[in-house]
């Protein structure tokens, strides 16, 4: 049974381009939530999509967005790349909306902004 | 809102050492309280929870007891191992569903 994967694992973009990092959540789960962890923090949240619908987002500018699909794969697109959005972006899912679930992360995408 | 505040490290211990890294929280109502452990190279692995007042998370001779009066859910560890070396992330769950972090403890076990 595949845990959540994420693609690309590493990846290097120039300012003011635009990125997508795509996530396929864990066998059976429905929702997905995406974060970022700088060097040295805890993760951020920045949404998370349940029926293919944002949820709940947190404080992220709008250059921030995402998608999930029907087979409840996810990508996270970020427009206009600033150097500190260099960071680790972490996937995860979970398989039902009660307080008791946990979140079973990727091993994230490395992005560098040069 | 909902936060969680870690003991910052770097910590360093000797091998079968005691371990504890604080971890304090600030929600409404009646969040789910975890212990994330993240290995080098790796993403973050679930190593305990607890869903209600004075539970007790356990797995790997770790644990963590839900304490609502003093809004804190310590990791303990008896005796560490070189391998229980990883960076530890304290977080919380509340009732929309967002899982928040601490900054993370970074444990160092030397032999």
């Amino acid at each position: 049974d595949a845990g959540v994967t994420q693609s690309p694992t590493h990846l290097i973009k120039t300012r003011g381009q635009q990125v997508t990092l795509r996530c396929s959540p864990k066998s059976g789960h429905d929702t997905v939530s995406w974060y970022q962890q700088a060097l040295g923090q805890g993760p951020q949240f920045i949404f998370q999509y349940y029926e293919e619908e944002e949820r709940q987002r947190g404080n992220f500018p709008d250059r921030f967005s995402g998608h999930q699909f029907p087979n409840y794969s996810s990508e996270l697109n970020v427009n206009a790349l600033l150097l500190g959005d260099s960071a680790l972006y972490l996937c995860a899912s979970s398989w039902d909306t009660g307080d008791n679930s946990p979140l079973h992360f990727g091993n994230g995408t490395r992005l560098t902004v040069t | 809102g909902n936060s969680v505040t870690q003991m910052e490290g770097p910590v360093t211990l000797s091998e079968e050492a005691f371990l504890t890294i604080n971890c304090t929280y600030t929600a409404t109502g009646y969040p789910s309280l975890f212990w994330y452990v993240q290995y080098p190279g790796e993403g973050l692995q679930l190593l305990l929870k607890a869903t209600k007042a004075d539970d007790k998370g356990s797995n790997k001779g770790f644990e963590a007891t839900y304490r609502k009066e003093t809004t804190s859910f310590h990791l303990e560890k008896g005796s560490v191992q070189v391998s229980d070396s990883a960076v530890y992330f304290c977080a919380l769950k509340g009732s929309n569903n967002d899982m928040r972090f601490g900054a993370g403890t970074r444990l160092t076990v030397k032999p």
